[in-house]
Protein backbone atom coordinates (compact mmCIF):
# COMPACT_ATOMS: atom_id res chain seq x y z
CA UNK A 1 0.00 0.00 0.00
CA UNK A 2 1.37 3.92 -0.62
CA UNK A 3 0.66 6.85 1.10
CA UNK A 4 1.58 10.13 1.91
CA UNK A 5 1.69 12.26 4.81
CA UNK A 6 1.57 16.00 5.18
CA UNK A 7 2.62 16.79 9.06
CA UNK A 8 1.50 20.28 9.06
CA UNK A 9 -2.31 21.52 8.46
CA UNK A 10 -1.16 25.08 7.78
CA UNK A 11 2.43 26.99 7.20
CA UNK A 12 2.65 30.04 7.90
CA UNK A 13 5.28 32.78 6.26
CA UNK A 14 5.89 36.21 6.07
CA UNK A 15 6.22 37.70 2.52
CA UNK A 16 10.15 37.60 1.31
CA UNK A 17 10.91 34.69 3.85
CA UNK A 18 11.58 30.77 2.49
CA UNK A 19 8.80 28.39 2.24
CA UNK A 20 9.09 24.48 3.06
CA UNK A 21 5.83 22.13 3.02
CA UNK A 22 7.04 18.68 4.41
CA UNK A 23 6.23 15.57 2.74
CA UNK A 24 7.13 12.30 3.87
CA UNK A 25 5.75 8.71 1.94
CA UNK A 26 5.46 5.21 2.01
CA UNK A 27 5.76 2.98 -0.97
CA UNK A 28 6.75 -0.41 -2.41
CA UNK A 29 9.54 -0.32 -4.93
CA UNK A 30 10.59 3.27 -6.18
CA UNK A 31 8.58 6.52 -5.91
CA UNK A 32 6.77 8.77 -8.80
CA UNK A 33 6.53 12.00 -6.52
CA UNK A 34 4.11 14.64 -7.38
CA UNK A 35 3.21 18.43 -5.91
CA UNK A 36 -0.35 20.28 -6.81
CA UNK A 37 -1.42 23.47 -5.95
CA UNK A 38 -4.72 24.05 -5.30
CA UNK A 39 -6.29 27.99 -5.40
CA UNK A 40 -9.16 28.72 -3.57
CA UNK A 41 -12.56 27.70 -5.65
CA UNK A 42 -10.55 26.36 -8.34
CA UNK A 43 -9.06 22.92 -9.61
CA UNK A 44 -5.51 21.11 -8.61
CA UNK A 45 -2.73 22.78 -10.67
CA UNK A 46 0.48 20.68 -11.67
CA UNK A 47 3.73 21.69 -9.95
CA UNK A 48 6.79 19.51 -9.88
CA UNK A 49 7.39 15.93 -10.31
CA UNK A 50 10.04 13.24 -9.41
CA UNK A 51 10.48 10.35 -11.73
CA UNK A 52 14.09 9.49 -11.87
CA UNK A 53 17.93 11.32 -12.44
CA UNK A 54 18.94 14.92 -10.06
CA UNK A 55 17.06 14.59 -6.44
CA UNK A 56 16.04 18.45 -6.52
CA UNK A 57 13.59 19.36 -8.74
CA UNK A 58 12.52 22.12 -9.91
CA UNK A 59 9.41 23.45 -11.16
CA UNK A 60 6.62 26.20 -11.69
CA UNK A 61 6.30 29.70 -10.18
CA UNK A 62 10.00 29.03 -8.58
CA UNK A 63 9.22 25.99 -6.49
CA UNK A 64 11.66 23.35 -6.03
CA UNK A 65 11.11 19.93 -4.43
CA UNK A 66 14.31 17.57 -3.05
CA UNK A 67 13.74 14.42 -3.04
CA UNK A 68 15.49 11.66 0.24
CA UNK A 69 15.84 8.76 0.05
CA UNK A 70 16.77 7.90 2.94
CA UNK A 71 14.32 10.24 4.79
CA UNK A 72 11.31 9.15 2.06
CA UNK A 73 10.67 12.70 2.10
CA UNK A 74 9.96 15.18 -0.64
CA UNK A 75 9.49 18.60 0.97
CA UNK A 76 8.36 21.45 -1.31
CA UNK A 77 10.30 24.51 -1.12
CA UNK A 78 10.87 28.43 -2.20
CA UNK A 79 13.10 30.69 -1.87
CA UNK A 80 11.47 33.66 -1.35
CA UNK A 81 7.82 33.19 -1.05
CA UNK A 82 4.93 36.05 -2.32
CA UNK A 83 1.50 36.26 -1.15
CA UNK A 84 -0.29 35.01 -4.14
CA UNK A 85 1.89 31.67 -2.88
CA UNK A 86 -0.93 31.37 -0.75
CA UNK A 87 -2.97 28.66 -1.55
CA UNK A 88 -3.42 24.52 -0.87
CA UNK A 89 -0.56 22.10 -1.65
CA UNK A 90 -0.46 18.45 -2.04
CA UNK A 91 1.76 16.01 -2.28
CA UNK A 92 0.93 13.01 -3.97
CA UNK A 93 2.95 9.56 -5.28
CA UNK A 94 2.53 6.32 -7.13
CA UNK A 95 4.60 3.34 -7.13
CA UNK A 96 6.24 3.22 -10.32
CA UNK A 97 6.47 -0.80 -10.20
CA UNK A 98 2.57 -1.54 -10.12
CA UNK A 99 -0.25 -3.08 -11.86
CA UNK A 100 -2.08 -0.15 -10.85
CA UNK A 101 -0.18 2.66 -11.59
CA UNK A 102 -3.27 5.04 -12.13
CA UNK A 103 -4.04 5.82 -8.54
CA UNK A 104 -2.09 8.71 -7.22
CA UNK A 105 -2.23 8.69 -3.61
CA UNK A 106 -2.60 12.13 -2.38
CA UNK A 107 -1.53 13.61 1.08
CA UNK A 108 -4.54 15.58 2.91
CA UNK A 109 -2.79 19.11 2.15
CA UNK A 110 -1.40 21.62 3.47
CA UNK A 111 -2.38 25.34 3.79
CA UNK A 112 0.27 27.76 3.41
CA UNK A 113 -0.58 31.25 3.97
CA UNK A 114 1.59 34.17 3.44
CA UNK A 115 1.32 37.75 5.20
CA UNK A 116 2.56 40.81 3.42
CA UNK B 1 -5.53 25.22 -25.59
CA UNK B 2 -8.36 23.77 -23.50
CA UNK B 3 -7.79 22.16 -20.16
CA UNK B 4 -10.42 19.54 -18.81
CA UNK B 5 -13.84 21.07 -17.93
CA UNK B 6 -16.40 20.17 -15.90
CA UNK B 7 -20.30 20.33 -15.56
CA UNK B 8 -22.25 21.66 -14.09
CA UNK B 9 -19.83 22.94 -11.94
CA UNK B 10 -22.17 23.11 -8.90
CA UNK B 11 -25.58 20.77 -8.53
CA UNK B 12 -28.06 21.07 -5.53
CA UNK B 13 -30.02 17.80 -4.99
CA UNK B 14 -32.46 16.57 -2.55
CA UNK B 15 -31.62 12.97 -1.05
CA UNK B 16 -32.60 10.02 -3.08
CA UNK B 17 -32.07 11.44 -6.19
CA UNK B 18 -29.42 10.68 -8.96
CA UNK B 19 -26.79 12.37 -10.10
CA UNK B 20 -24.83 12.67 -13.20
CA UNK B 21 -21.72 14.64 -13.74
CA UNK B 22 -19.78 15.17 -16.67
CA UNK B 23 -15.90 15.20 -17.47
CA UNK B 24 -14.24 16.05 -20.72
CA UNK B 25 -10.72 15.33 -20.81
CA UNK B 26 -7.78 17.37 -22.43
CA UNK B 27 -8.16 16.50 -26.45
CA UNK B 28 -5.44 13.61 -26.88
CA UNK B 29 -5.44 12.38 -23.26
CA UNK B 30 -6.18 8.61 -22.85
CA UNK B 31 -6.33 8.78 -19.22
CA UNK B 32 -9.03 9.97 -16.85
CA UNK B 33 -9.86 10.23 -13.58
CA UNK B 34 -12.20 10.91 -11.03
CA UNK B 35 -11.50 11.64 -7.57
CA UNK B 36 -13.55 13.31 -4.22
CA UNK B 37 -12.20 16.23 -2.45
CA UNK B 38 -14.67 16.49 1.17
CA UNK B 39 -14.92 19.60 3.22
CA UNK B 40 -11.77 18.99 5.84
CA UNK B 41 -10.18 15.82 3.66
CA UNK B 42 -7.69 15.37 0.77
CA UNK B 43 -8.69 13.74 -2.07
CA UNK B 44 -9.96 10.05 -2.74
CA UNK B 45 -9.08 8.45 -5.61
CA UNK B 46 -12.68 7.10 -6.76
CA UNK B 47 -11.75 5.57 -10.80
CA UNK B 48 -9.70 5.39 -13.40
CA UNK B 49 -9.60 4.64 -17.12
CA UNK B 50 -7.17 3.98 -19.25
CA UNK B 51 -7.37 3.47 -23.01
CA UNK B 52 -9.71 0.22 -23.62
CA UNK B 53 -8.74 -0.98 -20.72
CA UNK B 54 -10.72 -2.52 -18.05
CA UNK B 55 -11.48 1.11 -15.43
CA UNK B 56 -10.12 0.75 -11.95
CA UNK B 57 -12.76 0.92 -10.05
CA UNK B 58 -11.60 0.35 -6.46
CA UNK B 59 -11.61 3.38 -5.15
CA UNK B 60 -15.93 3.74 -5.74
CA UNK B 61 -17.13 3.79 -2.11
CA UNK B 62 -20.18 1.88 -2.67
CA UNK B 63 -22.58 0.54 -5.54
CA UNK B 64 -24.45 3.44 -5.76
CA UNK B 65 -21.20 5.09 -7.73
CA UNK B 66 -20.38 4.61 -11.27
CA UNK B 67 -18.90 5.79 -14.12
CA UNK B 68 -18.63 5.23 -17.80
CA UNK B 69 -16.22 6.96 -20.55
CA UNK B 70 -17.78 7.00 -23.88
CA UNK B 71 -15.86 6.76 -26.96
CA UNK B 72 -12.32 6.76 -25.10
CA UNK B 73 -13.07 10.70 -24.60
CA UNK B 74 -15.72 12.22 -22.25
CA UNK B 75 -16.79 10.53 -18.57
CA UNK B 76 -20.11 10.58 -16.50
CA UNK B 77 -19.80 10.23 -13.35
CA UNK B 78 -23.22 8.92 -11.73
CA UNK B 79 -24.25 8.49 -7.96
CA UNK B 80 -27.67 6.77 -7.76
CA UNK B 81 -29.78 7.48 -4.42
CA UNK B 82 -27.70 10.20 -3.34
CA UNK B 83 -26.80 10.45 0.17
CA UNK B 84 -25.61 13.61 2.40
CA UNK B 85 -22.63 12.09 2.82
CA UNK B 86 -22.24 12.10 -1.12
CA UNK B 87 -21.41 16.14 -0.54
CA UNK B 88 -18.50 16.78 -1.67
CA UNK B 89 -16.21 18.61 -4.94
CA UNK B 90 -15.83 16.23 -7.38
CA UNK B 91 -12.79 15.74 -9.28
CA UNK B 92 -11.91 15.09 -13.11
CA UNK B 93 -8.39 14.94 -13.70
CA UNK B 94 -6.85 13.78 -17.32
CA UNK B 95 -3.34 12.56 -18.67
CA UNK B 96 -1.42 11.36 -21.64
CA UNK B 97 -1.46 7.87 -20.84
CA UNK B 98 2.12 6.74 -21.74
CA UNK B 99 1.39 2.68 -21.83
CA UNK B 100 2.02 0.65 -19.39
CA UNK B 101 3.81 1.14 -15.94
CA UNK B 102 5.87 4.34 -17.71
CA UNK B 103 1.96 5.71 -17.35
CA UNK B 104 3.38 6.13 -13.84
CA UNK B 105 5.07 8.99 -14.47
CA UNK B 106 2.41 10.89 -16.41
CA UNK B 107 1.05 14.16 -14.39
CA UNK B 108 -2.56 14.88 -13.87
CA UNK B 109 -4.63 17.84 -15.56
CA UNK B 110 -7.00 18.84 -12.93
CA UNK B 111 -10.61 20.49 -14.01
CA UNK B 112 -12.04 22.92 -11.56
CA UNK B 113 -14.87 20.34 -10.17
CA UNK B 114 -18.38 20.04 -9.63
CA UNK B 115 -19.63 21.12 -6.41
CA UNK B 116 -22.43 18.56 -4.96
CA UNK B 117 -24.63 19.54 -2.52
CA UNK B 118 -27.28 16.76 -1.11
CA UNK B 119 -30.01 18.23 1.36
Amino acid sequence: AQSVAQPEDQVNVAEGNPLTVKCTYSVSGNPYLFWYVQYPNRGLQFLLKYITGDNLVKGSYGFEAEFNKSQTSFHLKKPSALVSDSALYFCAVRASATDSWGKLQFGAGTQVVVTP
Amino acid sequence: GAGVSQSPSNKVTEKGKDVELRCDPISGHTALYWYRQSLGQGLEFLIYFQGNSAPDKSGLPSDRFSAERTGGSVSTLTIQRTQQEDSAVYLCASSIGTSGRAGSGDEQFFGPGTRLTVL
